[in-house]
């Protein structure tokens, strides 16, 4: 799996978009880019993924560049209750992505009243 | 409500105590695993399975076992723990498609 690089740490002000870069230089054509959170010690929670396109969910936006070597998840409206460690990861998707997911350190993200 | 179940939540035990962490899904998933989680080292696999009686090695298996005789459990077990597996353990399952796994709320072991 190709290896990511995030920021270790961002602050937002609640209520403003909190943008979260995730550098994936290496990532090869059929690779996914996946994006989970960790809300203290519960056990982290599916966001959403993408190939090549931008995504859009209830929860977020995934927008990935062209060379798809970069990407940046996108909290529209972010609230206190988003303050997480969101990790993003880059694996192959289907069964064959299924045996492993590498979660790095993740950017711990503070949503600040 | 579908999820993912873990028990014990806690656990404190001694080194060399066998024992059991129980993981249970109620959403008919083929694909299982077990995680843990230790500061400054992100969540590593311990072990995987892709369905009834087949399961594989993650990075990080020595020291534990696992068994999948029925599709929604996936039992961890420390035949003989040592205090380097506290930890804070996670299973997860994914269905068919293999693009969101479900997490469940965390076991925490500790070994003295």
């Amino acid at each position: 799996d190709a290896k990511t690089t995030q920021p270790p740490s961002m602050d937002c002000a609640e209520g403003r978009a909190a943008n979260l870069p995730c550098n994936h230089s290496t990532i090869s054509g059929n690779e996914y880019v996946y994006w989970y959170r960790q809300i203290h010690s519960q056990g982290p929670q599916y966001i959403i993924h993408g190939l090549k396109n931008n995504e859009t969910n209830e929860m977020a936006s995934l927008i990935i560049t062209e060379d798809r070597k970069s990407s940046t998840l996108i909290l529209p409206h972010a609230t206190l209750r988003d303050t997480a460690v969101y990790y993003c990861i880059v694996r192959l998707g289907g069964i064959q992505g299924a045996q492993k997911l590498v979660f790095g350190q993740g950017t711990r993200l503070t949503i600040n009243p | 409500e579908a999820q993912v179940t873990q028990n014990p939540r806690y656990l404190i035990t001694v080194t060399g105590k066998k024992l059991t962490v129980t993981c249970s899904q109620n959403m008919n998933h083929e694909y299982m695993s077990w995680y843990r989680q230790d500061p400054g080292l992100g969540l590593r696999q311990i072990y995987y399975s892709m369905n009834v009686e087949v399961t594989d090695k993650g990075d990080v298996p020595e020291g534990y076992k696992v068994s999948r005789k029925e599709k929604r459990n996936f039992p961890l077990i420390l035949e003989s723990p040592s205090p380097n597996q506290t930890s804070l353990y996670f299973c997860a399952s994914t269905q068919e498609g293999f693009n969101e796994q479900f997490f469940g709320p965390g076991t925490r072991l500790t070994v003295l």
